[in-house]
């Protein structure tokens, strides 16, 4: 079974709005990532933050993980259209596998 | 700086047959992992290679095997190809590293198995 599940699976906002995804994970990580994807291409990385952090902030990203509820939420503020793409949280395990969620796909309309 | 490349772009096989996807890494980057991602779905770990040696396995068939030659780049061989393999197949490199890994993705092989 797949080691993260994102929410909500599909998200569409106006332009200007705030965007949040959340991700929930089964066991104990070393680090979770979010990765961004666009039109089924190659996916581009966000975001690493490590399980001994709780907040890490990058532009326009902001994302938390709360590890006692083995969950994560990514914040984008100000969407834009180019941030159109589905969104995939990945969390590393000590075994130094890279699981990915099922991702939200996420639309911006301007 | 090159990112990393992968070939071929687009694949079209038929079932039974055999395939094989190549991968650059990003330069200096001496792990790479290849994906699977299937429609709509998020990537689903096939393997990690470094210093040539597979390190890490995900549940995937003995169909999925692949190689790392000593300039880190890799190779994907699928055998007996099924209708289920078509995919976009993901490959990405890092630099493992104490803490955390960042993996830069290639733009990925789209695979349709008819």
């Amino acid at each position: 079974s797949q080691q993260g599940e994102e929410d909500p699976q599909a998200l569409s906002i106006q332009e200007g709005e705030n965007a949040t995804m959340n991700c929930s994970y089964k066991t104990s990580i070393n680090n979770l990532q979010w990765y961004r994807q666009n039109s089924g291409r190659g996916l581009v990385h966000l975001i690493l933050i490590r399980s001994n952090e709780r907040e890490k902030h990058s532009g326009r990203l902001r994302v938390t993980l709360d590890t006692s509820k083995k969950s994560s939420s990514l914040l984008i503020t100000a969407s834009r259209a180019a941030d159109t793409a589905s969104y995939f949280c990945a969390t590393k395990t000590s075994y130094d596998k890279v699981i990915f969620g099922p991702g939200t796909s996420l639309s911006v309309i301007p | 700086d090159a990112g990393v490349t992968q070939s071929p772009t687009h694949l079209i096989k038929t079932r039974g047959q055999q395939v094989t996807l190549r991968c650059s890494p990003k330069s200096g980057h001496d792990t790479v992992s290849w994906y699977q991602q299937a429609l709509g779905q998020g990537p689903q770990f096939i393997f990690q290679y470094y210093e040539e040696e597979e390190r890490q396995r995900g549940n995937f068939p003995d169909r999925f095997s692949g190689h790392q030659f000593p300039n880190y780049s890799s190779e994907l061989n699928v055998n007996a190809l099924l209708l289920g393999d078509s995919a976009l197949y993901l490959c990405a490199s890092s630099i493992p590293r104490a803490g955390g890994e960042t993996q830069y993705f290639g733009p990925g092989t789209r695979l349709l198995v008819l």
